[in-house]
């Protein structure tokens, strides 16, 4: 099975800017969860998504926000990007979200 | 609200020595647990889970870890390690609550080995 993919790779973006990220999950797993990686915070929860459901938000602004298409296909949108914003994100799927999570290779985001 | 604490977060080895990370997470219910890897420019990728029976657990690439209900805890071991072990691994626990689940991580702990 091919792995949990995520478009684009990189991405460089200025303040004030949106930015959209994509992540096709691992074909037959329905829960898609987004992370934010960064070397001051670690690994934090962003949202999860099920059944084209957000069944779960972390502790972010309102600016974060995403959805899921009926194939499971996640997308993850963060408007007016500030420089904090700059991390790793990483969107990770799974059966129906309580067991394994696979991880994607990640979208590096860099806001100047 | 659960957390999940490592308590080393630079670990420097030589080949061969015995490596021990600790682990411990805070939540009072049912739990999952993981130990992610990351090598270098690499992504996260699955080392071992624990979800239900022996609480010993072995995963990929020789390494185990052990579940403790009593200690809230979920140590990594492995009886030796090599250069290319060198990464940071992660602890990770899922906990539920209104059919959500939400992986929660710890800080990460770098592991250097030195040949």
């Amino acid at each position: 099975k091919a792995g949990v993919t995520q478009t684009p790779r990189y991405l460089i973006k200025t303040r004030g800017q949106q930015v959209t990220l994509s992540c096709s999950p691992i074909s037959g797993h329905r829960s898609v969860s987004w992370y934010q990686q960064t070397p001051g915070q670690g690994l934090q929860f962003l949202f999860e998504y099920f059944s084209e459901t957000q069944r779960n938000k972390g502790n972010f602004p309102g600016r974060f926000s995403g959805r899921q298409f009926s194939n499971s296909r996640s997308e993850m949108n963060v408007s007016t990007l500030e420089l904090g914003d700059s991390a790793l994100y990483l969107c990770a799927s799974g059966l129906r979200g309580r067991e394994t999570q696979y991880f994607g290779p990640g979208t590096r985001l860099l806001v100047l | 609200a659960q957390s999940v604490s490592q308590h080393n977060h630079h670990v420097i080895l030589s080949e061969a020595a015995s490596l021990e990370l600790g682990c411990n997470y805070s939540y009072g219910g049912t739990v999952n647990l993981f130990w992610y890897v990351q090598y270098p420019g690499q992504h996260l990728q699955l080392l071992l889970k624990y979800f239900s029976g022996d609480p010993l657990v072995k995963g990929i690439k020789g390494f185990e870890a052990e579940f403790i209900k009593s200690k809230f805890s979920f140590n990594l071991r492995k009886p030796s390690v090599q250069w290319s072990d060198t990464a940071e691994y992660f602890c990770a626990v899922i906990t539920s609550g209104a059919g959500s689940y939400q992986l929660t991580f710890g800080k990460g702990t770098k592991l250097s080995v030195i040949p």
